[in-house]
């Protein structure tokens, strides 16, 4: 069965710093997607980050970015220049090519400085 | 355009009753989800339709949930004689066609309390 691991229950930056969340996956397949969401207190889950699999180059957006490492199942999501805005809960998830469900990690709460 | 909706956005019932939990995924998005949040926890599948029919429905708990989608848009969750343990974040989920890899757009869910 698929698992995702997100390791680091809660983190904390300075505003203007970079931050670095992790996330491991258990998976045999080849065919896969993996997400980064960010969950606010509104409850609202929005997307941050998209990768596939079979795609090398790490997935951008903006000050946003992703570590892929396939063989060690590795998949970190590095925030630059931190924002108030950016506080909020940050869930890893995994979706397999043939599959509808996405299979979450239990979530980073990531708390930002002034 | 907007984005998905989920009506009540919180309900308050008590054990044993029965709730509807309804969703509106984005227009023209024929793939639906609902997942179930609980405190402290990531979201956990429940049902996925594709179109009107429940293409995977393995994550519902118990014959107490079934979720319909009867003209391929609207979807309603319902919940017989709940239970305290039920108490959670319902989220309903949209995308595109369902194809493999797509990216799901949720909306902001219904927080059930059974007391």
């Amino acid at each position: 069965a698929q698992t995702v691991t997100q390791s680091q229950p809660e983190m904390s930056v300075q505003e203007a710093e970079t931050v670095t969340l992790s996330c491991t996956y258990d998976t045999s397949e080849s065919d896969y997607y993996l997400f980064w969401y960010k969950q606010p207190p509104s409850r609202q889950m929005i997307l941050v980050i998209r990768q596939e699999a079979y795609k090398q180059q790490n997935a951008t957006e903006n000050r946003f970015s992703v570590n892929f490492q396939k063989a060690a199942k590795s998949f970190s999501l590095k925030i630059s220049d931190s924002q108030l805005g950016d506080a909020a809960m940050y869930f890893c998830a995994y979706l397999w090519g043939s599959q509808g469900n996405l299979i979450f990690g239990k979530g980073t709460k990531l708390s930002v400085k002034p | 355009g907007a984005g998905v909706s989920q009506t009540p956005s919180n309900k308050v019932t008590e054990k044993g009753k029965y709730v509807e939990l309804r969703c509106d995924p984005i227009s023209g998005h024929t793939a639906l989800y609902w997942y179930r949040q609980s405190l402290g926890q990531g979201p956990e599948f429940l049902i996925y339709f594709q179109g009107t029919g429940a293409a995977d429905d393995s994550g519902l708990p118990n014959d107490r949930f079934f979720a319909v989608r009867p003209e391929g848009s609207v979807s309603t969750l319902k919940i017989q004689r709940t239970e305290r343990g039920d108490s959670a974040v319902y989220l309903c989920a949209s995308s595109s066609s369902g194809r493999g890899g797509e990216t799901q757009y949720f909306g902001p869910g219904t927080r059930l309390l059974v007391l």
